[in-house]
């Protein structure tokens, strides 16, 4: 089971929205409502932000937001933020030989 | 408040074992499955192992199944993997995670231990 594609790095300057892609497949992504994405700060350990696609748990900022289209989901981040700086990680569960499988990790810049 | 505690990581020779144990508070620990995934220095997160709420089912990724065991003993509120014939490609921080409610349909990982490091070096 290979990682589901993320860009390696997005950047923007404060205030604005950036956009982190995540692509699988009809067995991963395409295939369930069961995606979720975390940001990690160096040295910390990941964080919730989205789960089953676009629900927000408690105490996560509503600038973060979820979608999915096909084998390609995505996290928007609005109104950018010196904090937001950090790495993001999409997952999904999977029917292939394994249960989840995480994104390749994109690092966001904020400019 | 939920907190994970992980524990048992360091250096080991390649082909050795080590246990990890993950302490787990604050929530009914047998009603949640349970996860481990791992970071190598400087990578992503790669999921490694879950374990039910019963702890009658288990998942590995093909990487370790056949390597490593996931246990847990809800007696103690304890998640385990036992991690044998350890390779250099296996050094990471291994995180425990907690997972899918028993009879709850959303998948996520909320919250995470602080993780605990795995060296495995000549």
């Amino acid at each position: 089971q290979s990682a589901l594609t993320q860009p390696a790095s997005v950047s923007g300057s404060p205030g604005q929205s950036i956009t982190i892609s995540c692509i699988g497949t009809s067995s991963d992504v395409g295939g369930h409502n069961y995606v979720s994405w975390y940001q990690q700060h160096p040295g910390k350990a990941p964080k919730l932000l989205i789960y089953d696609v676009s629900n927000r748990p408690s105490g996560v900022s509503n600038r973060f937001s979820g979608s999915k289209s096909g084998d390609t989901a995505s996290l928007t981040i609005s109104g950018l933020q010196a904090e937001d700086e950090a790495d993001y990680y999409c997952c999904s569960y999977t029917t292939s030989s394994t249960l989840y499988v995480f994104g390749s990790g994109t690092k966001v810049t904020v400019l | 408040e939920v907190q994970l505690l992980e524990s048992g990581g360091g250096l080991v020779q390649p082909g050795e074992s080590l246990r990890l144990s993950c302490a787990a508070s604050g929530f009914p620990f047998s009603s949640y499955a349970m996860s481990w995934v791992r970071q190598a220095p400087g990578k992503g997160l790669e999921w490694v192992s879950a374990i039910g709420g019963s702890g009658a089912y288990t998942y590995y990724a093909d990487s370790v199944r056949g390597l490593f065991t996931i246990s847990r003993d809800n007696s103690k509120n304890t998640l385990f993997l036992q991690m044998n014939s350890l390779r250099v490609e296996d050094t990471a921080v291994y995180y425990c995670a907690k997972g899918k409610e028993v009879g709850g349909t959303s998948r996520y990982f909320d919250p995470w231990g602080r993780g605990t490091l795995v060296t495995v070096s000549s």
